[in-house]
Parts: C-alpha cells; structure tokens; sequence
C-alpha cells in the first residue's frame, strides 16, 4: 500500500500571498489530520477532518483553513502568510475502524515565507 | 488539556548500547493511547511503537520496548543494540480514544538522539 503523499515538498512564498497544501492518505483511510512543525512551537495540531467534516481545530488563526474531498484528500490553505508561518506542515492519516487510532504521516511541506 | 514532558532534549550513545528516552504526560483520562515517533534528518515522521492504556502488557516492536507506568503517568523507551539509523528526533505523543472526539495527537518536545559509532 502506498503512503500518505504530500504535495509539493518545497513551497517559498512572500509574505501576503496564500498557500494551499495537498495531501493524500493511505488507500482506506478516512482521517486526515494537519500538523505545523517549529524549532519554536514544536508540533501542534492544525485540524482533523473524517467524511468531508472537520472535527477538530488547533488554536490557529482562522488565516488557517482546510477541507477534505469525497475521496479523503485534504487541502490545507494558509491566507496572507506571514513570516511566523514558515515551518514543516505535516499531514497524518488514520483508519478510524475500532481500535486503529494510529497515524501515519507524510513526509510534509516544508513552507518558507519571505 | 493534556500535556506531554520529554525531559531530556538530548542523548548521546555508542553503537550497540542501550537507551532509554523518557516521557510523561498529564491528562485525567482512564483510557487513552500513547506513541513514539521517530524523525530522522529525512524529516519523515515513522512510527515505533503504540501502547493502549488499558493494556497492562508493555508494548514490544522488535529492539524497541516501552515501560509504561500508568500511576506514575511515564511511559519510556528502550532502544536495545542501538544501530546507527536509530539517530533520529525521537517524538512522544499522546491520544485520547477515538469516543472522545477526533483524532489529536499532543506531541512532547522531543528528544535528539546521536548513536555514535
């Protein structure tokens, strides 16, 4: 089975512009979940979203946005990017049937705003 | 809100010793999950292991085990014979059940982990 892909890899942006982030779960998967990665901040939680919903938000500014398609993809946007949100954006999917909680993650974005 | 502790930031073995990386976490939850993660320079997030609190057995995967003390709210790692692609950012991480609401994982602050060879 193939894993959670990220799309793109690398991504440079000025601050002003906006961003928008794919990912792709593991074939079955139904969650998606978002994580920002900083030397400062450490990993914190952006949001989850399972069947199209979001479930779940980080306490991020509502610049943050996402969704999820009919097929489980997820697109993550970022508004009017500011300098702070330059950082590793990883992407995490999960089977969500019973026990399986475990997440799997991609091998992120790594976002560098000017 | 749950939180999760990684006291040591750093760690420094040789080749084929054995580690231990420790974690606490705070929550007041009866049944939660806990997890290691591993980042090596790739960035690449990789599981190691998971353990289910309600599960009194410790969780084993291979040269990886954990020592889970579900009073005492620790839950470490032991690297055994360690080899040279286990240095890595080592990642702690908590999740409460998923009928508790939506998937979330609380992340300690890591743990740099060099094996020196």
């Amino acid at each position: 089975k193939a894993g959670v892909t990220q799309t793109p890899r690398y991504l440079i942006k000025t601050r002003g512009q906006q961003v928008t982030l794919s990912c792709s779960p593991i074939s079955g998967h139904r969650s998606v979940s978002w994580y920002q990665q900083t030397p400062g901040q450490g990993l914190q939680f952006l949001f989850e979203y399972f069947s199209e919903t979001q479930r779940n938000k980080g306490n991020f500014p509502g610049r943050f946005s996402g969704r999820q398609f009919s097929n489980s993809r997820s697109e993550m946007n970022v508004s009017t990017l500011e300098l702070g949100d330059s950082a590793l954006y990883l992407c995490a999917s999960s089977l969500v049937a019973g026990s399986q909680e475990t997440q799997y993650f991609g091998p992120g974005t790594r976002l560098l705003v000017l | 809100a749950q939180t999760v502790t990684q006291s040591q930031p750093e760690m420094s073995v040789q080749e084929a010793e054995t580690v231990t990386l420790s974690c606490t976490y705070d929550t007041s939850e009866s049944n939660y999950y806990l997890f290691w993660y591993k980042q090596p320079p790739s960035r690449q997030m990789i599981l190691v292991i998971r353990q289910e609190a309600y599960k009194q057995q410790n969780a084993t995967e291979n040269r990886f085990s954990v020592n889970f003390q579900k009073a005492a709210k620790s839950f470490s790692l032991k690297i055994s014979d360690s080899q040279l692609g286990d240095t890595a950012m080592y990642f702690c991480a908590f999740m409460k059940p998923l009928i508790q609401g939506a998937q979330k994982l609380v992340f300690g602050q890591g743990t740099r982990l060099t094996i020196n060879p």
